[in-house]
């Protein structure tokens, strides 16, 4: 059975630091998703990493996936208020979109 | 391009009762994916639908179930509902096929089991 881990499931960093999620998973699969839900909101896709060594950026948010270590890193760079959120990994378990989700890191950027 | 929109927003049951929540897809995507998400037990995957079959099923009971349309519309049934079936119930849609394939999420239904 495919576990994903993630941690911290909670951080609270102040605006201007940097910091890392991690998210490990069980067994093997190379396509892994990051995620962010504000409260009370749905889930918004933030990036799909598909392959072994992916790196994507997005403005203060760069997510990498090692598949040989079955780990992914969401890390944040120079922290502001707006980046806290929800945030989520998942990994696909089969073919067909079936998605095993994290327990999700609570992030509170304080000003 | 028109989001993935779920109906009702909100609804209020009580135990023993059913209840069934629609998902209308991105215009185009033929595959639409549900999850059940409460603080406890975090987000799981109920079912995957894609052209009208299920194509993949999560570990819930068969009191929940689901099918879609045609037009790749998608509803959920949860039958004798009981108060651990409060949740938000999110479904998500996608193209279906393909290795960048990405799923995209709906604003949820949050249902109230009393």
């Amino acid at each position: 059975e495919l576990k994903v881990e993630q941690n911290p499931l909670f951080l609270s960093m102040q605006e201007g630091k940097n910091y890392t999620i991690y998210c490990n998973y069980s067994t093997t699969s190379d396509r892994l998703y990051w995620y962010r839900q504000d409260p009370g909101k749905s889930l918004e896709s933030l990036f799909v990493l598909l392959s072994n060594g992916a790196v994507k950026q997005e403005g203060r948010l760069m997510a990498s996936l090692d598949t040989k270590a079955r780990l992914s890193t969401l890390h944040i760079t120079a922290a502001v208020h707006d980046l806290s959120a929800t945030y989520f990994c998942a990994v696909e378990m089969e073919y067909g979109n079936k998605l095993v989700f994290g327990a999700g890191t609570i992030l509170r950027v304080k000003s | 391009k028109a989001g993935v929109t779920q109906t009702p927003r909100y609804l209020i049951k009580t135990r023993g009762q059913q209840v069934t929540l629609s998902c209308s897809p991105i215009s185009g995507h033929r595959s639409v994916s549900w999850y059940q998400q409460t603080p406890g037990q975090g987000l799981q995957f109920l079912f995957e639908y894609f052209s009208e079959t299920q194509r993949n099923k999560g570990n819930f009971p068969g009191r929940f179930s689901g099918r879609q349309f045609s037009n790749s519309r998608s509803e959920m049934n949860v039958s004798t509902l009981e108060l651990g079936d409060s949740a938000l119930y999110l479904c998500a849609s996608s193209i279906g096929v393909g290795y960048t394939d990405t799923q995209y999420f709906g604003p949820g239904t949050r249902l109230t089991v009393l």
